[in-house]
């Protein structure tokens, strides 16, 4: 049990357009969704806390015009990078919880932008 | 914002080996999780410690919470080469959910 899906695996973009990952949870119903950014050979990154038909909370420095977050479904999020710069290649990933405080996490996203 | 310190960030060693990874903060956490990540995947749960004192062990590993819930480590007897990967613990902010990652230790467990 417990699953999170993640799609596309990996994208590759041409600088200045736009990029929607997808999070699913498989098996649960996720009311909270967090979206992660992690660069090479380092931690995670919280950008963005999502709950279920709310709006959602960024951390301090992200841009949320830029990272759009929906979570119309308590089993998807989605994550729209907007105007995708090769600054913003990266690798995503989302996790998601449920009525426990413990976090299940997607397989990532590697963004690429050329 | 609460903060996470893990050590050390890289570990190489022989198979057969005992290792410790620390994870240190002067904050309390609600809970906290420790996790393994393969190169180009999402991190995997392996344990969720949340009362101050807490062991668990899972097979060879020994995941241990400190008394006052602001610090974790986590042991591995006779490493494997499939030991390898990326170790994060990550704390759970005032009962919110919200995580706070340690920085990783990568662990390179040779043959």
């Amino acid at each position: 049990g417990a699953v999170v899906s993640q799609h596309p695996s990996w994208v590759i973009c041409k600088s200045g357009t736009s990029v929607k990952i997808e999070c699913r949870s498989l098996d649960f119903q996720a009311t909270t969704m967090f979206w992660y950014r992690q660069f090479p050979k380092q931690s995670l990154m919280l950008m963005a806390t999502s709950n279920e038909g709310s709006k959602a909370t960024y951390e301090q420095g992200v841009e949320k015009d830029k990272f759009l977050i929906n979570h119309a479904s308590l089993t998807l999020s989605t994550l729209t990078v907007t105007s995708a710069h090769p600054e913003d290649s990266s690798f995503y990933i989302c996790s998601a919880s449920g009525s426990t405080y413990e976090q299940y996490f997607g397989p990532g996203t590697r963004l690429t932008v050329t | 914002t609460q903060l996470l310190e893990q050590s050390p960030q890289f570990l190489s060693i022989q198979e057969g080996e005992n290792l410790t990874v620390y994870c240190n903060s002067s904050s309390v956490f609600s809970s906290l999780q420790w996790y393994r990540q393969e190169p180009g995947e999402g991190p995997v749960l392996l344990v969720t410690v949340v009362t101050g004192g807490e062991v668990k062990k899972l097979k060879r590993l020994t995941f241990q919470f400190g008394d006052a819930r602001k610090d974790s480590s986590l042991h591995i007897t006779a490493a494997q080469p499939g030991d390898t990967g990326l170790y994060l613990c990550a704390g759970e902010e005032n009962n919110t959910g919200k995580l706070i990652f340690g920085q990783g230790t990568t662990l390179q467990v040779k043959p």
